[in-house]
């Protein structure tokens, strides 16, 4: 069973809708939680990033952590379709360095 | 977010040739630099991460003398690929970690490198 679970997709959905993109993980260390967003043959962008449990918000994204059931969520509100990449989920706990990534999961949205 | 650049981003070489491949971090200084292999449709791969002035640790299964890494300051970190062979063809991203809050991670835009 690998560290973090994400489910790959492709994840389809219309423009305007609420995504929803999730990540599961077996490390109860892990403290600091991100989530990127990379397009096509391009580096990852870091959209956001938490430390520990909670809520946070930033424009049309939302970020959620649940360290009691180690779920971690990413939402979209209004989805565009330049909104359409693979969304990465990254964590790491407090003394390591290294990331820790999910597989990834493709989101298309269509006009 | 603080900026990574990379350079260059898309380099062709004839095997057995060298290729360095540039990591910079432009507005913030990198306490740690990071440098990954992705291949089409997979998540990144982690192969070494370099902290300024010592040497880089090489993750499993990566050999340190095949990709020289070189963190010479707080801003700059170099991926050497030496003898290069197609099957080294990837895209190799780096990262860099700082920024205002100390732990987040910034990634470049990557630099695809392909080994005729």
């Amino acid at each position: 069973q690998k560290e973090v679970e994400q489910d790959p997709g492709p994840l389809s959905v219309p423009e305007g809708a609420i995504v929803s993109l999730n990540c599961t993980y077996s490390n109860s260390a892990f403290q600091y939680f991100m989530w990127y967003r990379q397009y096509s043959r391009k580096g990852p962008e870091l959209l956001m990033y938490t430390y520990s449990s909670g809520n946070k918000e930033d424009g049309r994204f939302t970020a959620q952590v649940d360290k009691s059931s180690k779920y971690i969520s990413l939402f979209i509100r209004d989805s565009q379709p330049s909104d359409s990449a693979t969304y990465l989920c990254a964590m790491r706990n407090n003394a390591g360095n290294m990331l820790t990534f999910g597989g990834g999961t493709r989101l298309m949205v269509k006009p | 977010g603080a900026v990574v650049s990379q350079h260059p981003s898309w380099v062709i070489c004839k095997s057995g040739t060298s290729v360095k491949i540039e990591c910079r971090s432009l507005d913030f200084q990198a306490t740690t630099m990071f440098w990954y292999r992705q291949f089409p449709k997979q998540s990144l791969m982690l192969m070494a991460t370099s902290n300024e002035g010592s040497k880089a640790t090489y993750e499993q299964g990566v050999e340190k003398d095949k990709f020289l890494i070189n963190h010479a300051s707080l801003t700059l970190s170099t991926l050497t690929v030496t003898s290069a062979h197609p099957e080294d063809s990837s895209f190799y991203i780096c990262s860099a970690r700082g920024g205002r809050a100390g732990y987040e991670q910034f990634f470049g835009p990557g630099t695809r490198l392909t080994v005729l």
